[in-house]
């Protein structure tokens, strides 16, 4: 059973089209949820951890948004090179020690200029 | 800004043999990790390492893996007799607590086996 779900799976937007990507979760006593962006070829780069309801973190043209079970990926006026697959991911729930995480498969974005 | 490096960028190894991928985590951190992704697919946990043993493995880590910090810089992992689906992407990555700070990820090594 998937822990993380992330939707949609693909998105196509024209440029300054504003949306949202949503990650649900099912693992409780979360010990934070982070996102990331994976350009094709490269690793996952860190943009935001999330750890209680109601938190909220911005970077530039994105924000996030957490509440008991999903979390949301707003993003404002995008551009094209904010074109990429969004990745979620929470501690895995063995807990203990240095935890993995479990990662959704990701929602590939496209700005079209 | 520092940063995770992984060598080589692509291996390319007949299927029986050996491979050992390295990486060299941000210098103060003191947890690292090996995530692998099969292509077009989701990016999966292999192993946890910290203070010279591991933490926390999946049950994709099995006997064939291992890893190492054979010195104060580097991070290996180890396939001991590689099989056509270890083909994938294996990524390094860094943090310096288990949760209060993100995991750094490098840009990966591409294993092709053959």
């Amino acid at each position: 059973e998937d822990q993380v779900t992330q939707s949609p799976e693909a998105l196509r937007l024209q440029e300054g089209e504003s949306s949202s990507l949503n990650c649900s979760y099912t693992v409780s006593g979360l010990r934070g949820l982070f996102w990331y962006r994976q350009d094709p070829g490269k690793g996952p780069e860190f943009l935001f951890t999330l750890y209680s309801a109601g938190e909220e973190k911005e970077k530039e043209r994105l924000k996030a948004t957490l509440t008991k079970k999903e979390s949301f990926l707003h993003i404002t006026a995008p551009k094209p090179e904010d074109s990429a697959t969004y990745l979620c991911a929470v501690h895995n729930p063995s807990g203990g020690g240095a935890d993995g995480l479990t990662f959704g498969k990701g929602t590939h974005l496209i700005i079209q200029p | 800004e520092p940063e995770v490096t992984q060598t080589p960028s692509h291996q390319v190894t007949q299927m029986g043999q050996e491979v050992i991928l390295r990486c060299v985590p941000i210098s103060n951190h003191l947890y690292f990790y090996w995530y692998r992704q099969i292509l077009g697919q989701k990016v999966e946990f292999l192993v946890s390492f910290y203070n010279n043993e591991i933490s926390e493995k999946s049950e994709i880590f099995d006997d064939q893996f291992s890893v190492e910090r054979p010195d104060g810089s580097n991070f290996t992992l180890k396939i001991r007799s590689t099989k056509l689906e270890d083909s994938a992407m294996y990524f390094c990555a860094s943090s310096d607590s288990t949760t209060s700070q993100p995991q750094h990820f490098g840009d990966g090594t591409r294993l092709s086996i053959l």
